[in-house]
């Protein structure tokens, strides 16, 4: 069965530290994989998928096929980084989206 | 982004009575679906559906009943509320399988069960 978990609920980082995200997943197929993200007051949005191999607001992932995982990385975290980060697998076939329990980072100034 | 917007904002309600939440978007997107979003659940998907009179069931479905007679309006009902449906919704839209695939969503209502 299609899975994606993510291990930290909460997650804390000062300010200029580095910030790494968790995500596994379980799919028999071949997913795609993305990261979402929630600012306060703000709608949930697309931060990254990893088909694009891109790196926005200077966070990246990368799919690790051999372990099934697509962690969220940043070198340097920022306060405005601070948000509620959901990890989701899509089946390729338009009807399947499917969510981690999301984790909320705070970056501690 | 105001292509796609839920209805309402807030809402409270009492057991047993009829809810309906709106969704509309303005992207002709032939996807769209319905998420219940819980404090250790993440987002779960309620109904979805891939074009105009095509509905299907997510993994959290019972208790809710869908429809989509127009393309651009995704309903989603709680027949008779409970207050283990108490959440935030969220309706989502997407484009389609393909290199573009997303989804897009809209700014939630929170529904509260009394």
């Amino acid at each position: 069965a299609q899975r994606v978990t993510q291990p930290e609920k909460l997650l804390s980082v000062f300010k200029g530290a580095p910030v790494e995200l968790k995500c596994n997943y379980s799919y028999s197929g071949s997913p795609e994989l993305f990261w979402y993200v929630q600012y306060s007051r703000q709608r949930l949005q697309l931060l990254l998928r990893h088909i694009s191999r891109e790196s926005i607001k200077g966070f990246t992932a990368d799919l690790n096929k051999g372990e099934t995982s697509f962690h969220l990385k940043k070198p340097f975290a920022q306060e405005e980084d601070s948000a509620m980060y959901y990890c989701a697998l899509s089946g390729g076939t338009g009807n399947q989206f499917y969510f981690g329990t999301g984790t909320s980072l705070t970056v501690i100034p | 982004d105001a292509g796609i917007t839920q209805s309402p904002r807030y809402k409270i309600t009492e057991t047993g009575r009829q809810v309906t939440l709106m969704c509309h978007q303005t992207w002709s997107h032939s996807y769209m679906f319905w998420y219940r979003q819980d404090l250790g659940h993440g987002l779960r998907l309620i109904y979805y559906s891939a074009a105009a009179d095509i509905t299907d069931k997510g993994e959290v479905p019972d208790g809710y009943v869908v429809s989509r007679s127009k393309t651009e309006n995704f309903p989603l009902t709680l027949e008779s509320a409970t207050r283990s449906q108490t959440s935030v919704y969220f309706c989502a839209s997407s484009a389609g399988p393909g290199a573009n695939e997303k989804l897009f969503f809209g700014s939630g209502t929170q529904l509260s069960v009394l």
